[in-house]
């Protein structure tokens, strides 16, 4: 099990650019999971998808941030155009349906810094 | 909607020594309690979880509590290991679209000094 992964790992551009981010969830769950970390606001939930189809998507800040799953394997967020407010750490996370409370696997992240 | 907070924000303790991590909810709904632990530059882990029918959960060192009649709930780690310095955090679902969606605390910096 290669668990969740996330790329780039690291990633720095200037205010204004464009910014994807990737996730290829764990094979087989069928939820997918977009959060953003931050030292003031901690742990964001920015939108989820079941089964490809995005479910709630109530706490993406802005119409500047996107996401899309045109894919059982691939998740992208886009932030267009990038803000330095923007800056924080993003996961993915994935989990299996069947039991309502079943554990999120997250990704190690993606540490955006705008400029 | 469910807001939950953590305290202590940050916690110090001499390897050996118990750490416990409190958590408050305001849902009463609210049915699951998970907890994880992330490590630097790592994502959260699933460390230990309980359900609303249940008032604890041990498994090996680590045990959580649940008082739903007061809506709190604790992590209880004993004999601390320099291993064990992370974040933790609590979390408490809110139903949504047919989904328990999580609501995080802020999260509890712990440092195990040897």
């Amino acid at each position: 099990d290669a668990g969740v992964i996330q790329s780039p790992r690291h990633e720095v551009t200037e205010m204004g650019q464009e910014v994807t981010l990737r996730c290829k969830p764990i094979s087989g769950h069928d939820y997918l999971f977009w959060y953003r970390q931050t030292m003031m606001r901690g742990l964001e939930l920015l939108i989820y998808f079941n089964n490809n189809v995005p479910i709630d998507d109530s706490g993406m800040p802005e119409d500047r941030f996107s996401a899309k799953m045109p894919n059982a394997s691939f998740s992208t967020l886009k932030i267009q155009p990038s803000e330095p407010r923007d800056s924080a750490v993003y996961f993915c996370a994935s989990t299996l349906s069947g039991a309502r409370n079943s554990p999120l696997h997250f990704g190690n992240g993606t540490r955006l810094t705008v400029t | 909607g469910e807001n939950v907070e953590q305290h202590p924000s940050t916690l110090s303790v001499q390897e050996g020594d118990s750490a416990v991590i409190k958590c408050t909810y305001s849902d009463s709904a609210s049915n699951y309690f998970p907890w994880y632990k992330q490590e630097l530059g790592k994502g959260p882990q699933l460390i230990i979880d309980i359900r609303s029918n249940v008032g604890e959960k041990k498994d090996q060192r680590i045990a959580v509590t649940l008082n739903k009649t007061a809506k709190h709930f604790s992590l209880h780690i004993t004999e601390t290991q320099p291993e064990d310095s992370a974040v933790y955090f609590c979390a408490a679902s809110s139903l949504s679209g047919g989904y328990n969606k999580l609501i995080f605390g802020a999260g509890t910096r712990l440092a195990v000094h040897p």
